[in-house]
């Protein structure tokens, strides 16, 4: 089955830098790619998503990159601000093998230092 | 707007004692339901969903239950909570059909003392 894995569980960053979090997956059949971000308390709240027909896709403030090849996800934030500070979560989804699910890294927890 | 609801936010059962969580969604019809628990430091483990009325899998055998009596409500449930049943729940929903951006409720904070 698939897994998924964020490079680093905490990311410290300076308010005004950007910030880069990454993450793994081992299903090559995987073509769905969504990242939340949870504040404490409060349920995942959708970000960004990007499809595996894309290598990029950018938001406001927010750029996904998709790279198939070695199975890696990124989200990067631009210009950090303290309300950002959260756990960021991403998930995985299979389109193609019929699943209701995703799967779901373990987060990576974004301090914003002011 | 589609919106989702899940009550309550917090709950401390004693062990031993019936549970029952609820969540409905508005704005959508026939919408894929899921039942998640977080536990600290780790990421969401699926313990139910739905694909319709009635329809319920699971995912992890344990001493919870799942129903959907309607099409936009799933109850999670428990005749005698353990304390291993402490948790962050989470429900959450998605468009029918391949995976897709699943919408979360703000979650259930229980604790079984």
């Amino acid at each position: 089955g698939e897994s998924v894995g964020l490079h680093l569980p905490t990311l410290s960053v300076q308010e005004g830098d950007n910030s880069i979090i990454n993450c793994a997956y081992s299903n090559s059949a995987s073509d769905y790619f969504i990242w939340y971000k949870q504040e404490s308390g409060k349920g995942p709240q959708f970000i960004i998503d990007i499809r595996s027909n894309m290598d990029k896709r950018q938001g406001q403030r927010v750029t996904v990159l998709l790279n198939k090849t070695v199975k890696h996800l990124s989200l990067q934030i631009a210009a950090t601000q303290p309300g950002d500070s959260a756990v960021y979560f991403c998930a995985v989804g299979d389109s193609g093998a019929g699943s209701y699910q995703l799967t779901f890294g373990k987060g990576t927890k974004l301090s914003v230092i002011p | 707007s589609q919106t989702i609801h899940q009550w309550p936010a917090t709950l401390v059962q004693p062990v031993g004692s019936p549970l029952s969580l609820e969540c409905t969604v508005e704005g959508t019809s026939n919408p894929n339901l899921y039942w998640y628990r977080q536990a600290a430091g780790r990421g969401l483990q699926l313990l139910f969903y739905s694909v319709g009325i009635g329809q319920i899998s699971s995912e992890v055998p344990q001493n919870l239950s799942a129903s959907r009596p309607q099409d936009r409500q799933f109850i999670l449930s428990s005749k005698k909570l353990l304390l291993s049943d402490s948790g962050f729940y989470l429900c959450a929903w998605t468009r029918g059909g391949p995976t897709t951006e699943a919408f979360f409720g703000q979650g259930t904070r229980l604790t079984v003392v």
